[in-house]
């Protein structure tokens, strides 16, 4: 298994550009989770989602979009990027049956925004 | 509103000393808590996890924490740390509903 991968690892951006943050896991998780990491600060929660085609926001939803077409990928949309979206993010995910479940993470996509 | 504070941004100790690492959170309601490690350039890592029973749990890496309902305290311990314990340490709450807070990280260092 590869667990939850994330593409690219590292991306540079100019103001008002867009582009896709990819996130994948082939464990059959049900929950997969976008979250932003900034410096010297802890994650937070960007969205979520609870199965294919359930999505709902996080703490931190505005300016991300997201889609869950199918129960492996979990992508994460930035239409405008601005400064203020310079961090790292990461994708989880977690197989949820009742009752708390552990999150597992990918390795990050590291954004600069210029 | 649930939050978690992690009051040591650093913690630098030497090799086989013991190490203890804060975490106080606040909840209204049922709390569960966690503890995540981040190596350096990797994702998070789950270390141990508290949802009910005993209040000491055991972790891997030889980790251990002990979850304290008066002192709303959820500390991390390891009685002989390793260079390779060199990592950021994340203190997590949930609610029981999936979603994770976060604390804002502790940056362990371990010299020789």
């Amino acid at each position: 298994n590869a667990g939850v991968t994330q593409t690219p690892k590292f991306r540079i951006l100019k103001i008002g550009q867009s582009m896709t943050l990819q996130c994948a896991q082939d464990m059959n998780h049900n929950y997969m989770y976008w979250y932003r990491q900034d410096p010297g600060m802890g994650l937070k929660l960007i969205y979520y989602s609870v199965g294919a085609g359930i999505t709902d926001k996080g703490e931190v939803p505005n300016g991300y979009n997201v889609s869950r077409s199918t129960t492996e990928d979990f992508p994460l949309r930035l239409e405008l990027a601005a400064p203020s979206q310079t961090s790292v993010y990461f994708c989880a995910s977690s197989y949820v049956a009742g009752g708390l479940s552990e999150q597992f993470f990918g390795p990050g996509t590291r954004l600069t925004v210029l | 509103a649930q939050s978690v504070t992690q009051l040591d941004s650093q913690v630098p100790v030497f090799e086989e000393a013991p190490v203890e690492l804060r975490c106080n959170y606040s909840s209204s309601v049922s709390v569960y808590l966690f503890w995540y490690v981040q190596y350096p350039n990797q994702g998070l890592q789950l270390l141990l996890k508290y949802l009910s029973g005993s209040t000491l749990v055991k972790g891997i890496n030889g980790f251990e924490a002990e979850f304290n309902k008066s002192q709303t305290s959820f500390h991390l311990r390891k009685p002989s740390v390793h260079i390779s314990d060199t990592a950021e340490y994340f203190c997590a709450v949930s609610d029981g509903f999936q979603k994770l807070v976060f604390g804002t990280g502790t940056r362990l260092l371990v010299s020789p």
